[in-house]
């Protein structure tokens, strides 16, 4: 199975100031899904990125590919108490029937003060 | 929009006593998926199905089985539970097997 590690674990900053978090893995992948998800509520999908050194961004929101295609990073800009929430990077679990759902990484904590 | 439906939201269980949590979706996706939720552990599969009649295992199954009688309904059951099923239980569904996932609120579930 392969790992998803993200970094930091936590994060507390104020608002305004600008961030980034990681995700990493050992090995390949085809691509990777970032989520966002918010006290009380299901992950919902931010972006999915696909092509190394692929950049995408939503808003303040910058989405980046590593060109070995083995990491990503979410960069935000001006960060807003309303970007608070657990961001989970998640790609394709694959068995030898094929794909069986997604393997999620245990999330980067993030709280902006305002 | 109703997309993922999840019931109960919440549940407290006496440990032994079984229970389904259940799930239905109205996007006519293929897949469909069983999460739990712990701190420090994040999310992991539980059990999935790729397509209605077929389901198989994922993560951590142990002490959970589901049935996919039918596109919609991807029911979870816990035959006797124990206290550490204790968990937030999410549903979730895709278009295609690995593709963008939709999630349910979640099922908050105390076994005592």
């Amino acid at each position: 199975t392969q790992l998803l590690e993200q970094s930091p674990q936590f994060l507390s900053i104020q608002e305004g100031e600008n961030l980034t978090v990681y995700c990493n893995s050992s090995s390949v992948f085809s691509s990777l899904q970032w989520y966002r998800q918010e006290p009380g509520e299901g992950p919902v999908l931010l972006v999915t990125v696909v092509t190394g050194g692929e950049v995408k961004k939503l808003k303040r929101l910058t989405f980046q590919f590593g060109d070995a295609r083995k990491d990503s990073s979410l960069h935000i800009t001006a960060a807003q108490p309303g970007d608070t929430g657990l961001y989970l990077c998640a790609l394709g679990r694959y068995s030898g029937g094929g794909a069986d759902g997604l393997t999620f990484g245990k999330g980067t904590h993030l709280i902006i003060q305002p | 929009t109703a997309g993922i439906t999840q019931a109960p939201t919440s549940q407290i269980l006496a440990a032994g006593r079984s229970m389904t949590l259940r799930c239905t979706q109205d996007m006519r996706h293929n897949a469909m998926y069983w999460y739990r939720q712990d701190l420090g552990l994040g999310l992991r599969l539980i059990h999935y199905s790729n397509t209605a009649g077929t389901t198989g295992k994922g993560e951590v199954p142990d002490g959970y089985s589901v049935s996919r009688a039918n596109t919609d309904d991807f029911p979870l059951t816990l035959a006797s539970a124990v206290p550490s099923q204790t968990s937030v239980y999410f549903c979730a569904s895709s278009d295609l097997p690995g593709s963008e996932a939709f999630f349910g609120q979640g099922t908050r579930l105390t076994v005592v």
